[in-house]
C-alpha cells in the first residue's frame, strides 16, 4: 500500500533556509503535494509538482523531486517565524475512485527560532 | 473570496448522542471530501462526494455517514460518536476527481466526545 514518511521535527533560526523532507513507496505516485498546517486550522495548499518534473520553483519555495529514490523535498528560503507549522507531504496516483485521494505523511513540525 | 466554511470549529457531544457537522463551499467544485484527523497524526479520507455519487473508503467505520443536499454544501454525521472519534474533522474539495486537481480545505471542525 501506499507509505509517506516525514522526519517529526525540525528547528531553524530565522533567516535561514528550511528543508523538509518526505519519502514515499507508490512508484505510480503522479503528483506530489505539499500542505500547511497552522495551529488549530485547516490545511492550506502550498505547491505541488508533477512526477515528471525534477524542481519546481515558488517565490521562497523550491520542491525537489527525485522519482527514481522516491524522495520528495521542500525548501524555504529565509524562514519567517510565521513559518511555524505543521508541513504535510502528500502523494496521489491513478486509482480509480473518482477522487484525488491524497495519502499523507504525518507531518513535519517546524520551529522557527527567532 | 471564495472559500470552503466549516461550521462550527468547535462541537463537544455526549457519548453516544449523534452529532452532525457542516460544510459549504463556494467554490463549485464537483467533489467534496471528508478527512479525519487525530491528535498528531496524518489526514486520513473517510468519503467523497463526486456531484451526487457517494464514495466510502472501505475501512470507513460505518457510524460515519454523509449527505450531499446540493454542490454547495456537505454534511457529516456521526451516529454514535465513541471517545474514538474525537478528532479535527476536516472537509475538502476539488474542481474534478482527477489527480491533478489539487484540495482545498476548510478549517477543520475539532470534535470533541465526553
Amino acid at each position: 500500500g501506499e507509505d509517506v514518511e516525514q522526519s517529526l521535527f525540525l528547528s531553524v533560526r530565522e533567516g535561514d533556509s528550511s528543508v523538509i523532507n518526505c519519502t514515499y513507496t507508490d512508484s505510480s505516485s503522479t503528483y506530489l503535494y505539499w500542505y500547511k498546517q497552522e495551529p488549530g486550522a485547516g490545511l492550506q495548499l502550498l505547491t505541488y509538482i508533477f512526477s515528471n518534473m525534477d524542481m519546481k520553483q515558488d517565490q521562497r519555495l523550491t520542491v525537489l523531486l527525485n522519482k527514481k529514490d522516491k524522495h520528495l523535498s521542500l525548501r524555504i528560503a529565509d524562514t519567517q517565524t510565521g513559518d511555524s507549522a505543521i508541513y504535510f507531504c502528500a502523494e496521489t496516483s491513478l486509482r480509480g475512485t473518482g477522487a484525488n485521494n491524497l495519502f499523507f505523511g504525518t507531518g513535519t513540525r517546524l520551529t522557527v527560532i527567532p | 473570496d471564495a472559500m470552503v466554511i466549516q461550521n462550527p470549529r468547535y462541537q463537544v457531544t455526549q457519548f453516544g448522542k449523534p452529532v452532525t457537522l457542516s460544510c459549504s463551499q463556494t467554490l463549485n467544485h464537483n467533489v467534496m471530501y471528508w478527512y479525519q484527523q487525530k491528535s498528531s497524526q496524518a489526514p486520513k479520507l473517510l468519503f467523497h462526494y463526486y456531484d451526487k455519487d457517494f464514495n466510502n473508503e472501505a475501512d470507513t467505520p460505518d457510524n460515519f455517514q454523509s449527505r450531499r443536499p446540493n454542490t454547495s454544501f456537505c454534511f457529516l454525521d456521526i451516529r454514535s460518536p465513541g471517545l474514538g472519534d474525537a478528532a479535527m474533522y476536516l472537509c475538502a474539495t476539488s474542481i474534478t476527481g482527477g489527480v491533478g486537481s489539487p484540495l482545498h480545505f476548510g478549517n477543520g471542525t475539532r470534535l470533541t466526545v465526553t
